[in-house]
């Protein structure tokens, strides 16, 4: 198993340009997120899934769009980037609840000019 | 709602010398708790967790935390620290109803030689 793979692994993006960070798993789990990591703050919960089909808010979700089309990928949507943006991304997953282990991935570094 | 302070952004020890790392949590629900690691560009890894079983929690690595309801506390502790343990940790809380978990602000565990 790869576990959990995100791409890119680092990118660079002028303002007001779209993206997409990609996420996959390939361990069947149903719970999927995105966090961002800035520094002296932890990770902070951007959105979550819980299933194909279903997705909700975590703690700062603007500026950004998810999608849960398949169980497999999650992949996160930037609509228009901004410098505040910049920031390191990860996603993660969990067989069932959120309570279980999460698995991360290594990590997506976005800098917005 | 919940809440997790990590009462230390730095520590630093030298080799073979014990760890202790400070975590105090809030919550309304019981908690379920957690340590993860992370090493310099890398993504997160679980240590341990603790689900209202046993309150001491042994990890991975040698890692232990001590459940304190009493104290609001879930101290992670190593007795003796080896060079491979420089990284960030992080305390999370999970378990009230809106499924997300909330990340500590990271200590940053400097072992000296």
């Amino acid at each position: 198993n790869a576990g959990v793979t995100q791409t890119p692994k680092f990118q660079v993006l002028k303002t007001g340009q779209s993206m997409t960070l990609q996420c996959a798993q390939d361990m069947n789990h149903e719970y999927m997120s995105w966090y961002r990591q800035d520094p002296g703050m932890g990770l902070r919960l951007i959105h979550y899934s819980v299933g194909a089909g279903i997705t909700d808010q975590g703690e700062v979700p603007n500026g950004y769009n998810v999608s849960r089309s398949t169980t497999e990928d999650f992949p996160l949507r930037l609509l228009s980037a901004a410098p505040s943006q910049t920031s390191v991304y990860f996603c993660a997953s969990s067989p069932r609840l959120l309570l279980e282990t999460q698995y991360f991935g290594p990590g997506t570094r976005l800098l917005v000019l | 709602a919940q809440s997790v302070t990590q009462l230390d952004s730095h520590v630093s020890v030298s080799e073979g010398t014990p760890v202790l790392l400070r975590c105090n949590y809030s919550s309304s629900y019981s908690p379920s708790l957690f340590w993860y690691v992370q090493h310099p560009n890398k993504g997160l890894q679980l240590l341990l967790k603790y689900t209202s079983a046993a309150t001491l929690v042994k990890g991975i690595n040698g890692f232990e935390a001590e459940f304190k309801k009493s104290e609001t506390s879930f101290h992670l502790t190593k007795p003796s620290a080896h060079m491979s343990d420089a990284a960030e940790y992080f305390c999370v809380v999970g378990g009230d109803s809106s499924y997300k978990l909330i990340f500590g602000s990271g200590t940053r565990l400097l072992v000296r030689p």
